[in-house]
């Protein structure tokens, strides 16, 4: 399984973009990048996946290099409801979710 | 469309007993994952199970198990309880092969 590396921590001031890089440089080309958050002792909640494509949805953009060996997850406008653990977790199709230990975000006002 | 929920919220059990929790997936879900949180392992995957039958497995000993019902509903039992057992168990469900995993709240058990 490849294995992602993430920092363990980052600030963000409230209002601003905030940029959460991860490294997978041993992803397989079926293997899709997926982010999850967890606020406080709640379910991991789905923010956004993709395979080499960049993605955007309502809640956040997925910028994929070109080599697929790292990616960037942004918010555009962090707000304080946005501090969280930020899981990236590269999975292979049918194959379970591997979690790491996380960005821990604090944005602040 | 409800989202996965998962029974009880909150368990307190001592060492020794042992303890089901229950699962429901999204509708029209098949698949049922199960993860367990501590704050030393972060989130570790126990197993999952799609159409009834268990089709991937962590690195668990055997004192956990789990099914799954035809309706997708889906249990898990750790027998012989211990201290290091106590943990957010937390359920997801996903609807076919390789597509997004919805997690539920979690059920915290509390072993003493």
């Amino acid at each position: 399984d490849a294995k992602t590396t993430q920092p363990p921590s980052m600030d963000c001031a409230e209002g601003r973009a905030a940029n959460l890089p991860c490294n997978h440089s041993t992803i397989s080309g079926n293997e899709y990048v997926y982010w999850y958050r967890q606020i406080h002792s709640q379910g991991p909640q789905y923010i956004i996946h993709g395979l080499k494509n960049n993605e955007t949805n309502e809640m956040a953009s997925l910028i994929i290099t070109e080599d697929r060996k790292s990616s960037t997850l942004i918010l555009p406008h962090a707000t304080l409801r946005d501090t969280a653990v930020y899981y990236c977790i590269v999975r292979p199709n049918n194959n379970d979710m591997r979690f790491g230990a996380g960005t821990r975000l604090t944005v602040k006002p | 469309k409800a989202g996965v929920t998962q029974t009880p919220r909150y368990l307190i059990k001592t060492r020794g007993q042992q303890v089901t929790l229950s699962c429901s997936p999204i509708s029209g879900h098949r698949s049922v994952s199960w993860y367990q949180q501590t704050p030393g392992q972060g989130l570790q995957f126990l197993f999952e199970y799609f159409s009834e039958t268990q089709r991937n497995k962590g690195n668990f000993p055997g004192r956990f198990s789990g099914r799954q019902f035809s309706n997708s509903r889906s249990e898990m039992n750790v027998s012989t309880l211990e201290l290091g057992d106590s943990a957010l168990y937390l359920c997801a469900s996903e609807g076919g092969s390789g597509e997004t995993q919805y997690f539920g709240p979690g059920t915290r058990l509390l072993v003493l």
